[in-house]
């Protein structure tokens, strides 16, 4: 069975702090694919990140950043000299098969990120 | 090119009333999912449609039934409501995808479904 666990509820920083999201996953696949979902206060879904499991590499965008390490089935998020905008919830979510299959998800984070 | 539409934005209904939930999708995707957001639970997957003609249970099935009109269309319909599905609903697409990043996300949301049943 698929599982995404983000044990962090709330997250709360000041405006120019890092603050990293965890995420840990669960699968007995051996392909699978990792996102990240951003919910601004508006509520609809932004697609950040689409991670295959056979790509190791970190990736960095701007201001965000995502360490994917297999050994700890763990894909983490870490947002750089965080701003007021950043404030969302953020969800972590995986895919057992190349696109034909449901997304299964953490149940996200609240970043508050306060001026 | 509006990706995956969802209507109604909001609704309000009354315990024991029935409304369907309207999602179609212009991306020619072959697989289409409702999800429910509740405050602290994520997003969970009620049904999906893997391919035309067929639909699958997903985690929190119970008190809904789907319809897959065609390949465009995937509707949610609630027979007799409950406050207990007080939610945010979210209809998703989603199309095979391979490799890298490139520009196919994979999967597309609507905007959501904002229920109240009273």
């Amino acid at each position: 069975a698929q599982k995404v666990t983000q044990a962090q509820t709330e997250i709360s920083v000041v405006e120019k702090e890092d603050v990293t999201l965890d995420c840990v996953y669960e699968t007995r696949d051996t392909t699978y694919y990792l996102f990240w979902y951003k919910q601004p206060p508006s509520g609809e879904l932004v697609f950040l990140i689409r991670r295959n499991s056979f790509d190791e590499q970190n990736e960095i965008s701007g201001r965000y950043s995502w360490n994917f390490q297999k050994s700890t089935s763990s894909f983490n998020f870490t947002i750089t000299a965080s701003q007021v905008v950043d404030s969302a919830v953020y969800f972590c979510a995986l895919s057992e098969a190349s696109g034909n299959t449901p997304l299964v998800f953490g149940k996200g984070t609240r970043l508050s990120v306060i001026a | 090119n509006a990706g995956v539409t969802q209507t109604p934005k909001f609704q309000v209904l009354k315990t024991g009333q029935s409304m369907t939930l309207q999602c179609a999708q212009d991306m020619n995707h072959n697989s289409m999912y409702w999800y429910r957001q509740d405050p602290g639970m994520g997003l969970r997957l009620i049904y999906y449609s893997a391919s035309e003609g067929t639909t699958d249970k997903g985690e929190v099935p119970n008190g809904y039934n789907v319809s897959r009109l065609n390949k465009r269309e995937f509707s949610l319909r609630l027979e007799s409501a409950a406050p207990s599905q007080t939610s945010v609903y979210f209809c998703a697409s989603s199309e095979n995808f391979l490799g890298g990043q490139g520009y196919n996300y994979g999967y597309t949301f609507g905007s959501g479904t904002r229920l109240t049943v009273v």
